[in-house]
């Protein structure tokens, strides 16, 4: 079947503004993750979407950025005013809601921002 | 310090060398332990994972985690070029929120 799905896959932006990175998860998966990676420092854990408990929001770095899943499917990963800091890969991942289910991850947005 | 220490590599070694790819961590509450590999431009991918300590083998790979010094090891047997990627070790109490070593490039030249 398919797998986690994102787009779009490149984004560059100029300072100052806002992007909008969306998600599609795998049909069926309560459970959906925002990451980033910047070259160098691995993953970093920005958000939990789990079922229909609120977010887990404690990795968000700034309140430039939020993100919201509409009807337990689809999610969009919003950063406004976008700084050159911002600029990494945002990998989006589900799973089922089990404590040991894996994390499938779709191939991310790589966002630059100049 | 950071949660999950993992030397970035790169790791170059010749087709047919076992590998081992080594991550430390920090808290003593981690109970499941993970590999990834990351291809390039692409989503990293879940190789294995284990429960708490031992051993557990998948064809070529072997996961080892020995919680007494909170040392996480994948070793590769007869590596081939295609192994060649970034592999990150990752771990938590539970599979959500996963904290992710810095990953390890691995280059398996023919």
């Amino acid at each position: 079947g398919a797998g986690v799905s994102q787009s779009p896959s490149n984004k560059v932006t100029e300072k100052g503004k806002d992007v909008e990175l969306r998600c599609d998860p795998i049909s069926g998966h309560t459970a959906l993750y925002w990451y980033r990676q910047s070259l160098g420092q691995g993953l970093e854990f920005l958000i939990y979407f789990q079922g229909n408990s609120a977010p887990d929001k404690s990795g968000l770095p700034s309140d430039r950025f939020s993100a919201e899943r509409t009807g337990g499917s689809v999610s969009t990963l919003t950063i406004q005013r976008t700084q050159q800091e911002d600029s990494a890969v945002y990998l989006c991942a589900s799973s089922l809601l089990f404590t040991d289910s894996p994390l499938h991850f779709g191939n991310g947005t790589r966002l630059t921002v100049t | 310090q950071k949660e999950v220490e993992q030397d970035p590599g790169p790791l170059s070694v010749p087709e047919g060398a076992i590998v081992s790819l080594n991550c430390t961590y920090s808290n003593s509450a981690f109970q499941y332990f993970m590999w990834y590999r990351q291809y390039s431009r692409k989503g990293p991918e879940l190789l294995m994972y284990t429960y708490s300590s031992g051993n557990k083998e998948d064809g070529r790979f072997t996961a080892q985690v020995d919680k007494s010094s909170k040392y996480i090891s994948l070793f590769i047997r007869d590596s081939q070029p295609s192994d060649s990627a970034t592999y990150l070790c990752a771990t938590n109490t539970g599979f959500q929120k996963l904290v992710f070593g810095t990953g390890t490039r691995l280059l398996v030249s023919p």
